[in-house]
């Protein structure tokens, strides 16, 4: 299976413009994330959904959107890019959200964003 | 304010011990997480401890003190694929994780 895939691997996008970056998962995980990894810091959770049909606002939310609308795709929409939004885009999924066990998150590849 | 400290970078020798220690403070607490990441590859799922003690699995340990905040990753037999960035997580009362920085492990024949 392939498990969490994104797209575009990488983008380079002029300040303003918008993108959306798409994340795919076929481990029918209800839940879903949208993190960015900057150098010297963690992981920072930007957008997350226990479920289709719901999402929440993690430690970054502003300048992202996402919606869920099944269960397999979570889009994360730059509305107006800025350079502050230079990244790496990390997708990923559990089991259940709802911190049941160990519910892992499983990491699809990244996107590499510039914004110019 | 949530804090996951870990040393920067390590180094270490082809063959030989290493361990990489994980201290946090955080709102709650439900599970400690490590996680690999090698450079310009997404992390993946190394161990998972949420009662104190030890976790082993292969050449690689997890050990957690709830009442000390404190964690560390034990990876023994180094090889030259170990050389990566290893990444401490604590879930939250919220149950989302906060992240350490990461502590970069280079290894050396």
């Amino acid at each position: 299976t392939a498990g969490i895939t994104q797209a575009p691997t990488s983008q380079i996008l002029a300040a303003g413009r918008s993108m959306t970056l798409r994340c795919t998962q076929d481990m029918r995980h209800n839940a879903m994330y949208w993190y960015r990894q900057d150098l010297g810091l963690g992981l920072r959770l930007i957008h997350y959904s226990n479920t289709a049909g719901t999402t929440g606002k993690g430690e970054v939310p502003d300048g992202y959107s996402v919606s869920r609308a099944n269960t397999d795709d979570f889009p994360l929409t730059l509305a107006s890019a800025v350079p502050s939004q230079t990244s790496v885009y990390f997708c990923a999924s559990s089991d259940t959200g709802g911190g049941a066990g160990a519910d892992t998150q499983y990491f699809g590849p990244g996107t590499r964003l510039t914004v110019l | 304010g949530q804090n996951i400290d870990q040393p920067t970078e390590m180094t270490a020798t082809e063959g030989a011990i290493v361990q990489i220690n994980c201290t946090y403070q955080t709102s709650g607490f439900n599970g400690l997480f490590w996680y690999q990441q090698h450079a310009g590859e997404a992390p993946t799922f190394l161990s998972y401890n949420v009662l104190d003690g030890l976790e082993e699995k292969g050449r690689f340990s997890s050990f957690l003190s709830r009442s000390k905040g404190y964690s560390y990753l034990l990876l023994k037999e180094l090889q030259m694929k170990d050389s990566a960035s290893y990444l401490c997580a604590v879930r939250d009362s919220n149950y989302q994780l906060i992240w350490g920085a990461g502590t970069k492990l280079i290894i050396k024949p």
